[in-house]
């Protein structure tokens, strides 16, 4: 079974549209995130969501929202997308500060 | 907010040759870990380590928190090594949010 995982492995979209990414942990963690990998390879945090609280990464743009229908789920939406969103998103679970574990990463290019 | 560094930004290495890699940060932490992303993308947790010395086969780290660095260690490098190592720190009261190093790029070649 794989700890966390992410779907779609890949996304291929056109500027404009909205699309979601979706992410299941199964290791009963209590925090959930979402990170962003660019380009360089530089990995950035986007968002914490730990007993419905979300903490929001503040260079993020409100175009940017997760979902957490519960506790093992944390949801990716983006609207209208742009050029620039194009990246590598990871979703990762821990509990408290131990037990960090990465999805396998959805790859997003907009075009 | 905290800066972390990490050195050397690549590295090449002959299949067995000994490596190690260097993590500074810039304030005192909660916890640090080291992730290794392989080719293929996937980020691997490889050590918790917020202070003291841990081994795992024949990777190993130790972490000074009064100096602000950690230190990884690999022995005996083999081609799987390849790929990025990271090291990442929790920054920001009651927060469990990672901030990461560009990483270290590692080629091993046979």
């Amino acid at each position: 079974d794989t700890a966390v995982s992410q779907t779609p492995k890949y996304l291929v979209t056109q500027m404009g549209n909205d699309k979601s990414i979706k992410c299941e942990q199964n290791l009963g963690h209590d925090t959930m995130y979402w990170y962003k990998q660019d380009s360089k390879k530089f990995l950035k945090i986007m968002f914490s969501y730990n007993n419905k609280e979300l903490i929001i990464n503040e260079t993020v743009p409100n175009r940017f929202s997760p979902k957490s229908p519960d506790k093992a789920h944390l949801n990716l939406h983006i609207n209208s997308l742009e050029l620039g969103d194009s990246a590598v998103y990871f979703c990762a679970s821990s509990q408290g500060w131990t037990g960090y574990t990465f999805g396998s990463g959805t790859r997003l290019t907009v075009v | 907010g905290i800066q972390v560094e990490q050195s050397p930004p690549d590295l090449i290495l002959q299949e067995g040759a000994n490596s190690t890699l260097r993590c500074n940060f810039s304030d005192s932490v909660n916890n640090l870990q080291w992730f290794h992303q392989n080719p293929w993308g996937q980020l691997i947790n490889l050590f918790y380590i917020p202070s003291g010395t841990k081994q795992n086969g024949r990777l190993s780290a130790t972490t000074v928190a009064t100096e602000r660095y950690s230190l990884l260690y690999i022995s005996s490098s083999q081609t799987t090594d390849s790929g990025v190592y990271f090291c990442a720190v929790l920054s920001g009261a009651g927060s469990y949010q990672l901030t990461f190093g560009k990483g270290t790029k590692l080629s091993v070649i046979p």
